[in-house]
């Protein structure tokens, strides 16, 4: 399977600082995505890197991504009590050798951001 | 106009009942997707549309049946559903489903079967 291993499992912080998640996968891949669910609604996608690439920015995240490690991290600064949600990352990867593919989800990494 | 939308948000059914889940997207978009999540876990493919067409169906027991009409909408018909069938159903859809394209969500129905 693909589906990637996150970790930690839950993470709880202070308004303001860093939460930094991790998220490790087994075999290649096109491009890791990650999304922010909260709770018990759909989710919403942050962040597409592709297999090229190491590191992307989008306002206060920042992604990493090595593809010799088949591991990625998901940091969000300075956060917020706005920020508490569950992260999911989702390498996608060729079904069949095909130029299709699909997400499979991660197990996610609930972030609790205190006021 | 960025939305996916899903109706109903909540649906309550007995086992022997027979109800749809819609989903609507008005951004062009080709390929449509369920999901499937259960309380505290990632969500889980059930059925890929791109062009209209099925092209995956992860196999989902028959009680559940995609169906889509044109590419707007996404509907799943449900029929003689278990309780453990008990889910948030999520529809998301993509531009293609080429890989690189990110996946838009709706907000899910929360479905209970009794």
């Amino acid at each position: 399977s693909q589906q990637g291993e996150e970790d930690p499992q839950a993470l709880s912080i202070q308004e303001g600082e860093n939460a930094t998640m991790n998220c490790s996968y087994k075999t290649s891949i096109n491009n890791l995505q990650w999304y922010r669910q909260n709770s018990g609604r759909g989710l919403v996608h942050l962040i597409l890197i592709r297999s090229n690439e190491r590191e992307k920015h989008s306002g206060r995240l920042r992604v990493t991504l090595d593809t010799s490690k088949k591991s990625s991290s998901l940091l969000i600064t300075a956060s917020r009590a706005a920020d508490t949600a569950s992260y999911f990352c989702a390498p996608a990867s060729n079904a069949g050798g095909t130029s299709y593919g699909k997400l499979t989800f991660g197990q996610g990494t609930i972030l609790t951001v205190h006021p | 106009d960025t939305e996916v939308t899903q109706t109903p948000k909540h649906l309550v059914m007995g086992m022997t009942n027979k109800k749809s889940l819609k989903c609507e997207q008005h951004m062009g978009h080709r390929a449509m997707y369920w999901y499937k999540q259960k309380a505290k876990k990632p969500p889980e493919l059930m059925f890929v549309y791109s062009y209209e067409k099925l092209s995956i169906n992860e196999s989902v027991p028959s009680r559940f049946s995609p169906e889509c009409p044109n590419s707007s909408l996404l509907n799943l018909h449900l029929h003689a559903l278990q309780p453990e069938d008990s889910a948030l159903y999520l529809c998301a859809s993509s531009q293609d489903r080429v890989l690189g394209y990110e996946q838009y969500f709706g907000p899910g129905t929360r479905l209970t079967v009794t």
